[in-house]
């Protein structure tokens, strides 16, 4: 079974600090992503990677970055966070571009910014 | 804690009854859908796939129709269990592209 391990279930962080949520899967897939989900607003993509050191900006990227150094490791960070990323967020990896395979998904980390 | 799911559809079922949660896709494109199950505190959960060249595929106690005519995805569930309670998305991936547009999501509550 793939799995998709996010380091934090749950996070609480002061407004202005800098946060960083960590993502590793174990299926060498290579396509990771970064979601967020809110209530009413559905699944919003963040960033994307399709390879090593490689980014995409999603729907939603204002206000976040990432860094894949490794290609089973997919780092989201805040660089200045506010309370209006308050939100879960989802990691997910698939297989390369060109072939349909499913996201698989991580549990989630829930942050609070305060 | 905080619900995924406020303020979504529900579908109430009896225990033992068959579920049918239905998706609308948006992009005529789209040739790959897949549905989702999230728990609770949990991340989405792969259910089952299909492609655009297929208008039905079987899983365990799951089957998902196509109907590409109205843009058209759905979901049943065999037998349906406690355990189902959750909420369902589905996704597409239009042509040529790789990233995946979700549905707002559908919850299922299972009544014993």
């Amino acid at each position: 079974d793939v799995k998709v391990t996010q380091s934090s279930r749950y996070l609480v962080k002061r407004t202005g600090e800098k946060v960083f949520l960590e993502c590793v899967q174990d299926m060498d897939h290579e396509n990771m992503f970064w979601y967020r989900q809110d209530p009413g607003l559905g699944l919003r993509l963040i960033y994307f990677s399709y390879d090593v050191k490689m980014k995409e900006k999603g729907d939603i990227p204002e206000g976040y970055s990432v860094s894949r150094e490794k290609k089973e490791r997919f780092s989201l960070i805040l660089e200045s966070a506010s309370t209006n990323q308050t939100s879960m967020y989802l990691c997910a990896s698939s297989f390369r571009t060109g072939r349909d395979s499913p996201l698989h998904f991580g549990n989630g980390t829930r942050l609070t910014v305060t | 804690g905080e619900s995924v799911g406020l303020h979504l559809p529900t579908l109430s079922v009896q225990e033992g009854d068959n579920s049918i949660i239905n998706c609308a896709y948006s992009n005529s494109a789209s040739d790959y859908f897949i549905w989702y199950k999230q728990e609770s505190g949990k991340g989405p959960q792969f259910i089952i796939d299909i492609r655009s060249n297929m208008d039905k595929r079987q899983g365990q106690r799951v089957t998902v129709l196509l109907n590409k005519t109205v843009k058209h995805l759905s979901l049943q569930i065999a037998a349906t269990q406690p355990g189902d309670s959750a909420v369902y998305f589905c996704a597409e991936k239009p042509g040529g592209y790789n990233k995946l547009i979700f549905g707002a999501g559908t919850r299922l509550a299972v009544h014993p």
